[in-house]
């Protein structure tokens, strides 16, 4: 089945150790994003690739980079994860710009 | 700053009562979309209303887009277990329609 897949499903890492979060697709869709979810709230969007053109968000913090070196393929780099960075990492893509998302089953981030 | 706003933000209900979610934005939304995302679990798409005033149905669940593009509805009758989980309203704001944002979520409760 097409699918978007996150890797590794819980990720525990110390503060200020950078942390690399993974997601693939096989949905050969153009847009991947990236949101942030902390415990009851809402995903706020990171950043999105639409096919190789990176868009950030105002608020993002520098902390927080991205690569997609190829359509299957996006990555998140925290580079120096503060406590305040521990939440779900939720990677998703769409076929089109705002069209519906799909997402992967996530990465929970600790950091200790 | 652009907002969407989801009330309530919690809902209790015993099995077989009605439910409805409200989602409001500051600003014009190019089309909104609901998600439902279960304890645990990722968000997954429901559907997408894009005209003025559009009602669209899915067996028990009604969905309404305001006639002005900056509200919407979610109504479940009479909800079952199943129903469980986060609803989220989700657009594109009309002045930065490349970006998708979330609402604030309606936490659903159905007590069996």
């Amino acid at each position: 089945d097409a699918m978007v897949i996150q890797n590794p499903r819980y990720q525990v890492t110390q503060f200020g150790k950078p942390v690399t979060l993974s997601c693939s697709q096989t949905l050969n869709h153009n847009v991947m994003y990236w949101y942030q979810q902390k415990s009851s709230q809402a995903p706020k969007l990171l950043f999105h690739y639409y096919d190789k053109d990176f868009n950030n968000e105002a608020d993002t913090p520098d902390n927080f980079q991205s690569r997609r070196p190829n359509t299957s393929f996006c990555f998140l780099d925290i580079r120096s994860p503060g406590l305040g960075d521990a939440a779900m990492y939720l990677c998703a893509t769409s076929r089109g710009k705002v069209e519906k998302l799909f997402f992967g089953s996530g990465t929970q981030l600790s950091v200790l | 700053g652009q907002q969407v706003m989801q009330i309530p933000q919690y809902q209790h209900v015993q099995e077989g009562e009605d439910f409805t979610t409200y989602c409001n934005s500051s600003t014009t939304l190019s089309n909104i979309q609901w998600y439902k995302q279960r304890p645990g679990g990722h968000p997954v798409f429901l559907i997408q209303l894009v005209k003025s005033g559009e009602v669209k149905k899915q067996k028990r669940l009604t969905f309404q887009f305001g006639e002005a593009k900056k509200n919407s509805s979610l109504h479940i009758t009479a909800t079952q277990t199943t129903d469980v989980g986060t609803y989220f309203c989700a657009g594109p704001f009309a002045t930065r329609a490349n970006n998708l944002f979330f609402g604030t979520g309606t936490r659903l409760t159905v007590i069996p």
